[in-house]
């Protein structure tokens, strides 16, 4: 069955950088985007951006331009967020999210995201 | 970008209720929207895609519908189960958005 698994928990300082993986089974990891969704504590959810395993491709929300970068290692089927320059406000669950449509379809045809992983909380506190 | 305006921000209902959440974007989007469930603690769950199609496994008494600007999302009979926090989402543009949210709770 399809899985999409994320690394654990982070404790984070301000100023600081972190790295989040997402690693997919069950499916073929080059035919469909990922996407990573943020949601800080009691919060509602806010796309960051997405990436094409298939092609390297990135999309990034403006609000992360410059601070978030995405990546994706076809060898081991993992796709990685990482965040620069943390503050207290990026505390939150970071969410990796595997596109419905595969990639060819993508912006044609709109069919959700079918597959989340588990979740990395983030802290970032002094 | 498209704003997803979405009402009621919370919901009082009881078991065997018909609710329905509704979400207004910001300009056109014909029928790209989607939306979940999420419980708490756990990661969103797709319930309908393109605005009206049911997610494979995804229980009957769920449906949606809109395009252009107005969408519902409703449930005709809630189920215990059901008690949770509805999101819409729209993939009509980047940056995608979702709802602030909508908070079903038992009466």
């Amino acid at each position: 069955q399809v899985q999409l698994v994320q690394s654990g928990a982070e404790m984070m300082k301000p100023g600081a950088s972190m790295k989040v993986s997402c690693t997919a089974s069950g499916y073929t990891f080059t035919n469909h985007y990922i996407h990573w969704v943020r949601q800080a504590p009691g919060q509602g959810l806010e796309w960051m951006g997405m990436i094409d395993p298939g092609g390297d491709d990135t999309s990034y929300a403006q609000k992360f331009q410059g601070r978030v970068t995405m990546t994706r290692d076809t060898s081991t089927n993992t796709v990685y967020m990482a965040m620069s320059s943390l503050t207290s406000d990026d505390t939150a669950v970071f969410y990796c999210a595997k596109d419905q449509a595969v990639r060819a379809a993508r912006g044609i045809i709109d069919l959700g995201y079918d597959s989340w992983g588990q979740g990395t909380l983030v802290t970032v506190s002094s | 970008d498209v704003q997803m305006t979405q009402s009621p921000s919370s919901l009082s209902a009881s078991i065997g209720d018909r609710v329905t959440i509704t979400c207004r974007a910001s300009q056109s989007i014909s029928t790209y929207v989607n939306w979940y469930q999420q419980k708490p603690g756990k990661a969103p769950n797709l319930l309908i895609y393109a605005a009206s199609p049911l997610q494979s496994g995804v229980p009957s008494r769920f449906s949606g519908n809109g395009s252009g600007t107005d969408f519902t999302l409703t449930i005709s009979s809630l189920q215990p189960e059901d008690f949770a926090t509805y999101y819409c989402q729209q993939s009509y543009s980047t940056p995608i958005t979702f709802g602030q949210g909508t908070r079903l709770e038992i009466k």
